[in-house]
């Protein structure tokens, strides 16, 4: 019972590298998102997808970019590092698009924590 | 103004103790109104779910919506060691299609042995 599964669980990038954060999950959901946490910020949402082919930004998209080509995989890219990305990063997924306002239940990954120095 | 506040914590309470958990919101759109709890190192998971006004109950804990003063609640009971975590209030509503989760900035509760 897999559910929402993130890779890596911890990397420490130099500032300017790129990398990919990982996220699979095996539920046949249709809605997933990116999250980043940061103490006294809470969640915040970077990038959303509503299904294969479709993804929107969120509150804080800069710096980030995504697809969604299956519907089982969401995978986050940094493009250029930057330390202010240092955070923890959570993937979720729920088997409803939000429409008219109910997202559903969101299950979420175990997190990804990066450091950018 | 943000749109969900959150009392920032940290909370103590001894075992046993009754907790109340709180967050106010804005947006008088919102409609649905969930709790997360995220313990260390964890991802959150969905703890309680309330649509519109109203209580809900779910063993010791329960969970109130007051629409009129846009304000909700996460009451425990009988507080264990295990409900140590973060807890993270959640909304959506209005806006239409694509509507998105709102969450407040989460309050770290430690009960005590």
């Amino acid at each position: 019972n897999a559910g929402v599964t993130q890779t890596p669980k911890f990397q420490v990038l130099k500032t300017g590298q790129s990398m990919t954060l990982q996220c699979a999950q095996d539920m046949n959901h249709e809605y997933m998102s990116w999250y980043r946490q940061d103490p006294g910020m809470g969640l915040r949402l970077i990038h959303y997808s509503v299904g294969a082919g479709i993804t929107d930004q969120g509150e804080v998209p800069n710096g980030y970019n995504v697809s969604r080509s299956t519907t089982e995989d969401f995978p986050l890219r940094l493009l250029s590092a930057a330390p202010s990305q240092t955070s923890v990063y959570f993937c979720a997924s729920s088997s409803f698009p939000p429409r008219g306002g109910y997202t559903g239940e969101l299950f979420f990954g175990e997190g990804s924590r990066l450091t950018v120095l | 103004q943000k749109e969900v506040e959150q009392d920032p914590g940290p909370l103590s309470v001894p075992e046993g103790a009754i907790v109340s958990l709180n967050c106010t919101y804005s947006n008088s759109a919102f409609q649905y109104f969930m709790w997360y709890r995220q313990y260390s190192r964890k991802g959150p998971e969905l703890l309680m779910y309330t649509y519109s006004s109203g209580n809900k109950e779910d063993g010791r804990f329960t969970a109130q919506v007051d629409k009129s003063s846009k304000y909700i609640s996460l009451f425990i009971r009988d507080s264990q060691p295990s409900d140590s975590a973060t807890y993270l209030c959640a909304m959506s509503g209005g806006g239409g299609a694509n509507s998105k989760l709102t969450f407040g900035k989460g309050i770290t509760l430690s009960v005590r042995p």
